[in-house]
């Protein structure tokens, strides 16, 4: 069974602040994306990455994968309370029919 | 764009009634899955299908039976409700582009409370 470790579990930080969380497993994907939830909602997809060292840009958020499509980080700049939500990875087989969920990092950001 | 649909948003079952969860999606998604979230545990896929007729089982199937008849529903059914089974429920959809899948589309959940 493929098991994805997200760190930290929580984290609250101050609005302007920067901060990353990490997506960690043992097992190689062939795809890994980031979904951000909000309570009583669904989650939301942020980005898919594919290839070993990517690197994507949204707006403040910038999404890697690692060399050896084992790993991911999420870097935010700048937080604003906007980006407060659960942040959730999640490790794709061949084909995408098999998707394994971490359990995710809650990040709060004060104002 | 409606998306994915999930009714009900709030249910209350007694244990060993049964129910079922619908979802529809309008987007002509081939894949479709059910996932059930937990505190601490993350997203568990339940079931899952590629298509029309084609249907498969995930990591916590034990419960739980689907049906895909049409490209555009996809329900879940809880053949004798057990405490454990009290979780939020998520449906979600994607194309299936060969591959690589893309990211799912959610839908806003069911909330299951089984007394």
């Amino acid at each position: 069974t493929q098991l994805l470790e997200q760190s930290p579990q929580f984290l609250s930080i101050q609005e302007g602040e920067n901060l990353t969380v990490y997506c960690n497993s043992s097992s190689v994907f062939s795809s890994l994306q980031w979904y951000r939830q909000e309570p009583g909602e669904g989650p939301v997809l942020l980005v898919t990455v594919v290839t070993g060292g990517e690197v994507k840009k949204l707006k403040r958020l910038t999404f890697q994968f690692g060399d050896a499509r084992k790993d991911s980080s999420l870097h935010i700049t700048a937080a604003q309370p906007g980006d407060t939500g659960l942040y959730l990875c999640a490790g794709g087989d061949n084909y995408g029919q098999n998707f394994v969920f971490g359990p995710g990092t809650r990040l709060s950001v004060l104002p | 764009n409606a998306g994915v649909t999930q009714t009900p948003k709030f249910q209350v079952l007694k244990t060993g009634q049964s129910m079922t969860l619908q979802c529809a999606q309008d987007m002509n998604h081939e894949y479709m899955s059910w996932y059930r979230q937990d505190p601490g545990m993350g997203l568990r896929l339940i079931h899952y299908s590629v298509g029309a007729g084609i249907t498969d089982q995930g990591e916590v199937p034990n419960g739980y039976n689907v049906s895909r008849s049409t490209t555009e529903d996809f329900p879940l059914r809880l053949l004798s409700a057990a405490p454990s089974q009290t979780s939020v429920y998520f449906c979600a959809s994607s194309y299936l582009t060969g591959a690589y899948n893309y990211g799912y589309t959610f839908g806003s959940g069911t909330r299951l409370t089984v007394v």
